[in-house]
């Protein structure tokens, strides 16, 4: 499969502990975003990066989250000291760098903080 | 900033009949994309159609069609001979040409496909 990739597909947490989600992207897709869904809405963007550069994020994105990406490959996103409303579906999507190009996105996390 | 909205949570249409998805965006830039995007239950997201916004043409993809308006900043999705595949949520997004080309979702449309 060489489509974006996302683990866990699903992860439930109590308030207050940290979870960390993966996202691989596709391979030769540089550009790769984060978005958070929540039930009934759209997706809102989170952060973006291209290559191992995090160059734009939200002020969705309070400081307990965190987002890396090493080496310009996968990507990880932190949440520390989870909230209830944190409880979303978390997307990632990855993109060539130019033109109309569609952006390719994973099947999501599912989180659920109880 | 830029805003997109879908004005309609629900919509739903006879197998083989016509439906249209309303949307509309806001913005100040004259260059852009305008994308549809489906999201069946469970499932990833998939792009259905997109738009340039220089080009006057509206974009076709088989079943899938758009009404661009670019001075009314309107951008409807037709699809015609609706199949029970077709059911999924609908989002309109926009995304401009440069910077980081984030995408700016509406809220859904919910599409039902009645047998």
């Amino acid at each position: 499969d060489t489509g974006v990739s996302q683990n866990p597909r699903h992860k439930i947490t109590k308030r207050g502990q940290n979870v960390t989600f993966r996202c691989d992207p596709i391979s030769e897709h540089n550009r790769l975003y984060w978005y958070r869904q929540t039930l009934g809405q759209g997706p809102e963007f989170l952060t973006y990066f291209q290559n191992e550069a995090q160059l734009e994020k939200s002020r969705l994105l309070s400081d307990r989250f965190s987002a890396e990406r090493p080496k310009g490959s996968f990507s990880t996103l932190e949440i520390q000291r989870t909230e209830q409303g944190d409880s979303a579906m978390y997307l990632c999507a990855s993109s060539l760098p130019q033109g109309p190009t569609e952006a390719f996105f994973g099947q999501g996390t599912r989180l659920t903080v109880v | 900033a830029q805003t997109v909205t879908q004005s309609q949570p629900e919509m739903s249409v006879q197998e083989a009949e016509t439906v249209t998805l309303s949307c509309t965006y806001d913005t100040s830039e004259s260059d852009y994309y305008l994308f549809w995007y489906k999201q069946p239950p469970s499932r990833q997201m998939i792009l259905v159609i997109r738009q340039e916004a220089y080009k006057q043409q509206n974009a076709t993809e088989n079943r899938f069609s758009v009404n661009f308006q670019k001075a009314a900043k309107s951008f409807s999705l037709k699809i015609s001979d609706s199949q029970l595949g077709d059911a999924a949520m609908y989002f309109c997004a926009y995304r401009p040409r440069g910077g980081a080309q984030k995408l700016v979702f509406g809220q859904g449309t919910r599409l039902t496909i009645n047998p």
